[in-house]
């Protein structure tokens, strides 16, 4: 069964430091990514996803990811992280050629962000 | 779009007494799913329903848990009886998936707490 493991559980910076998340999955054929992020008391938001083509993905809000086809990663990165991206971020992935199948998520990982 | 429409945003229930969650996905989506977050265990499938038929159900802990989604706009989980490790934010999502899922839409969820 495919499953997403996301390393960190929690992680602190201050503003301005650069971010990165590391995400792996375990599935070896073709996936689809995605990053979503929940900030507090939210629901869950797409921050990106990567289908096929360029490896590094774009996001909102400054994000980007970059898919690693040989380590099985989709880690999430951020140059310089600002005080409102203290949230919980979630990698999922789901088979890209297995039909209408839902997501799989890794347990997430919250990032605070401090002055 | 109001997006995905979650009933009630709070549930506090005694142990023993019936919950019934309730979940108005996006006009046109055809794929609904329900999703529970706890600490421990992060975010996982309860199970995912596909123009109104349960796919796969895998992931209902146990018989006290139901689904049902009488309509193509309506679904709710029911949980009968409650017991308070059913304590958790539960969320429903849905999508528009005419081949592998593209995205996922997530409602506020609600937040159940039994005691």
């Amino acid at each position: 069964a495919q499953s997403v493991s996301q390393h960190n559980h929690h992680v602190i910076l201050s503003e301005a430091a650069s971010l990165e998340l590391g995400c792996n999955y375990s599935y070896g054929g073709t996936v689809n990514l995605f990053w979503y992020v929940q900030y507090p008391g939210q629901h869950l938001q797409l921050l990106l996803k990567y289908f096929s083509g360029d490896p590094l993905v774009k996001g909102i809000k400054g994000f980007e990811a970059e898919f690693i086809k040989s380590k099985f990663s989709f880690n999430l990165r951020k140059p310089s992280v600002q005080w409102s991206d203290t949230a919980e971020y979630f990698c999922a992935v789901i088979l890209s050629n297995s039909g209408n199948t839902p997501l799989v998520f890794g347990k997430g990982t919250r990032l605070s962000v401090i002055a | 779009d109001a997006g995905v429409i979650q009933s009630p945003r709070h549930e506090v229930t005694e142990m023993g007494q019936e919950v019934t969650l309730r979940c108005k996905p996006i006009s046109g989506h055809n794929s609904l799913f329900w999703y529970r977050q706890t600490m421990m265990r992060g975010l996982e499938l309860l199970i995912y329903f596909n123009n109104n038929v349960p796919i796969d159900d895998s992931g209902m802990p146990e018989d006290r848990f139901s689904a049902k989604m009488p309509n193509a706009s309506f679904s709710t989980l029911k949980i009968q009886p409650s017991e308070p490790r059913d304590s958790a934010v539960y969320f429903c999502a849905s999508s528009l998936v005419t081949g592998p899922l593209t995205e996922a839409f997530f409602g506020q969820g609600t937040r159940l707490t039994v005691v």
